[in-house]
């Protein structure tokens, strides 16, 4: 498998700032990177891959400029909520892809925007 | 328009006893269909995938079987514990882009 990092576990922030969420893979070199959103009781939604390098590619209905990915490095990924209102607030989960399609998520980060 | 149903009314079921959940889908032609555990504030936890030519995989106490005709898959978790409580994902994915979509899950309690 693959071991998957987030930083931070949860996150409390403004309405109206910005918020950073880290995505590491530890122990795997990921070219492609996803991530996902998670409403209470609801499954989970992917917002967009992340490509090493490249632009990251948005599911529809997910606002790129709201939503940025950085995904600058074999082992880092980061998405950022610009601009953060209480909608926004849910769970995000990233998750690398093996070569054999087995995706290994990371612990989440809880997201709550005051 | 494209589904993927999952029982969502929580399983309930005694400690020993095989639990068997249920994923249908339909206007998909997956390549491959996995299963996840998540437990309540958790990101998933990879299980089982099996691919479209596959009929059956075994893990351990887990089993999991794949009809492309009927478009089903069948989540068998056998001798049951306390401890497998949790809520099962299951997820079709397509070679290309390895992007995934996931059932709405069901709810798994082992009572001891």
């Amino acid at each position: 498998g693959a071991v998957v990092s987030q930083h931070p576990s949860w996150v409390i922030c403004k309405s109206g700032t910005s918020v950073k969420i880290e995505c590491r893979s530890l122990d795997f070199q990921a070219t492609t990177m996803f991530w996902y959103r998670q409403f209470p009781k609801q499954s989970l939604m992917l917002m967009a891959t992340s490509n090493e390098g490249s632009k990251a590619t948005y599911e529809q209905g997910v606002e790129k400029d709201k939503f940025l990915i950085n995904h600058a490095s074999l082992t880092l990924s980061t998405l950022t909520v610009t601009s953060a209102h209480p909608e926004d607030s849910s769970f995000y989960i990233c998750s690398v892809s093996l070569a054999s399609y087995e995706q290994y998520f990371g612990p989440g980060t809880r997201l709550t925007v005051t | 328009s494209q589904k993927i149903e999952q029982n969502s009314e929580a399983l309930n079921i005694q400690e020993g006893k095989t639990a068997t959940l249920t994923c249908n889908y339909t206007n998909y032609s997956p390549a491959y269909l996995q299963w996840y555990r998540q437990d309540p504030g958790r990101g998933p936890v990879f299980l089982l995938l099996i691919r479209e030519n596959e009929k059956e995989k075994r893990k351990e106490r887990l089993k999991v079987t794949f009809d492309t005709t009927l478009k089903q898959s069948l989540f068998h978790i056998t001798a049951s514990q306390p401890a497998d409580s949790a809520t099962y994902l299951c997820a079709l994915g397509i070679a290309a882009g390895n992007k995934l979509t996931f059932g709405g899950g069901t709810r798994v309690l082992v009572k001891p």
